[in-house]
């Protein structure tokens, strides 16, 4: 384990379900990121939060929602989804002070 | 907008060879290059630059930044089969973007035994 946890490991919903991914950090880090990995894709940054407060929405679609109750917890809710949203799930976290992310294992989605 | 570049997109190699990975990037405001290993699914960091000609070693892997030219190269010599992976590189800008990563599309390594 990284010290950043993702659950869970696998997901697979329809396109008119609601669910939510969940990160958890014991790094004592302040700030905690979503990215998107898609195959043969760059990480995709989704949403940027230091300090509890989100500081970066990088244009994502409204049916993704963050919410980051406090510095070290982070969920991604989702709600009707579209299959092209299938794609590895990546959270992270660093002190917001240059130093490198430690990521999580992420959650490997399947939109149906 | 920032960007960085990786090449080759895969490489495949027998063990014991030694392998160059490169990465070229267009950032505003430059602060610091990141090389990361993803196996399976979380990628693990491997190397932080900030400054040019100084090259970082870790084992059989390093890492030298040209920050004239805009790129980075990693090195792996005498490969073996668990350097099979793919390697991020990635670059962390300041100001407004400060705390960001801007990721390059990723090597993938193969190595055969």
């Amino acid at each position: 384990e990284t010290g950043v946890t993702q659950t869970p490991r696998h997901l697979v919903m329809g396109m008119t379900n609601k669910k939510s991914l969940k990160c958890e950090q014991h790094l004592g880090h302040n700030a905690m990121y979503w990215y998107k990995q898609s195959a043969k894709k760059p990480l995709e940054l989704m949403f940027v939060y230091n300090f509890k407060e989100q500081t970066e929405n990088n244009s994502v679609p409204s049916r993704f929602s963050p919410e980051c109750p406090n510095s070290s917890h982070l969920f991604l809710h989702l709600h009707t989804l579209q299959p092209e949203d299938s794609a590895l799930y990546l959270c992270a976290s660093s002190q917001n002070n240059g130093q490198p992310y430690t990521f999580g294992s992420g959650t490997r989605l399947t939109v149906v | 907008e920032d960007k960085v570049v990786q090449s080759p997109l895969s490489l495949v190699v027998h063990e014991g060879d030694t392998v160059t990975l490169n990465c070229s990037y267009e950032v505003t405001n430059f602060r610091s290059l990141l090389w990361y290993k993803q196996e399976k699914k979380a990628p693990t960091f491997l190397f932080m630059l900030t400054s040019s000609g100084i090259e970082k070693k870790s084992g059989r892997l390093s890492s030298i930044l040209d920050k004239k030219e805009l790129f980075s190269i990693l090195n792996i010599t005498a490969t073996q089969t668990g350097d099979s992976a793919i390697y991020l590189c990635a670059v962390g800008a300041g100001g407004t973007s400060y705390g960001k990563l801007t990721f390059g599309q990723g090597t993938i390594l193969t190595v055969h035994p």
